[in-house]
């Protein structure tokens, strides 16, 4: 079975700090998706990046970077220069053989980002 | 475009009413998901549909829920009859493609209290 660990269960950085968000995985197939997302205040849940296990490229994307890392089993994720509107929770969650009955949620963790 | 539509976006009840919660999925999107969130159990899958057909109710915590999918634009989620432990939000989801591949369109959640 797999698992995902966020360790972090609430983060609290002040504006234009850099923070990582760690999210460690478990599974013992090769052919996997990990994704991230971000819960704001409002409630619903949205799609920040997905990568499959075939793909160990970092991404940046503005303000936002991922670390893939096969060999710790690690998908973290970086914003920097923080902002309050960055203030959510985030969830990293996996899928195995990109099934929808295999996709499983981290605990997410709650980033506050003050002024 | 309009994104994943829930109905309603707070329900109050009383124990042993019946409860229906409502979802438009984005036009197009092939998959239908519905999720539970709570403090203690996170994020868990309910159920999930294909082109409108039910393919894995496995998270579906006992016979009092029930989900249906009469067309392409609507899905319902059902208790009955409701009690104090179903109190959650419930998120119905979308995607174009398997939800373990791709990505997910969040709704904004029904935030259930059942007194």
């Amino acid at each position: 079975a797999q698992k995902v660990t966020q360790a972090q269960t609430e983060i609290s950085v002040v504006e234009k700090e850099d923070v990582t968000l760690d999210c460690v995985y478990e599974t013992r197939d090769t052919t996997y998706y990990l994704f991230w997302y971000k819960q704001p205040p409002s409630g619903e849940l949205v799609f920040l990046i997905r990568r499959n296990s075939f793909d160990e490229q970092n991404e940046i994307s503005g303000r936002y970077s991922w670390n893939f890392q096969k060999s710790t089993s690690s998908f973290n994720f970086t914003i920097t220069a923080s902002q309050v509107v960055d203030s959510a929770v985030y969830f990293c969650a996996l899928s195995v053989a990109g099934s929808a009955r295999q996709l499983t949620f981290g605990s997410g963790t709650q980033l506050t980002v003050l002024p | 475009d309009a994104g994943v539509i829930q109905s309603p976006r707070h329900e109050v009840t009383e124990m042993g009413q019946e409860v229906t919660l409502r979802c438009k999925p984005i036009s197009g999107h092939d998959y239908l998901f519905w999720y539970r969130q709570t403090m203690m159990r996170g994020l868990e899958l309910l159920i999930y549909f294909n082109n409108n057909v039910p393919i894995d109710d496995s998270g579906m915590p006992e016979d009092r829920f029930s989900a249906k999918m009469p067309n392409a634009s609507f899905s319902t989620l059902k208790i009955q009859p409701s009690e104090p432990r179903d109190s959650a939000v419930y998120f119905c989801a979308s995607s174009l493609g398997d939800g373990g591949r791709e990505k997910l369109f969040f709704g904004s959640g029904t935030q259930l209290s059942v007194l």
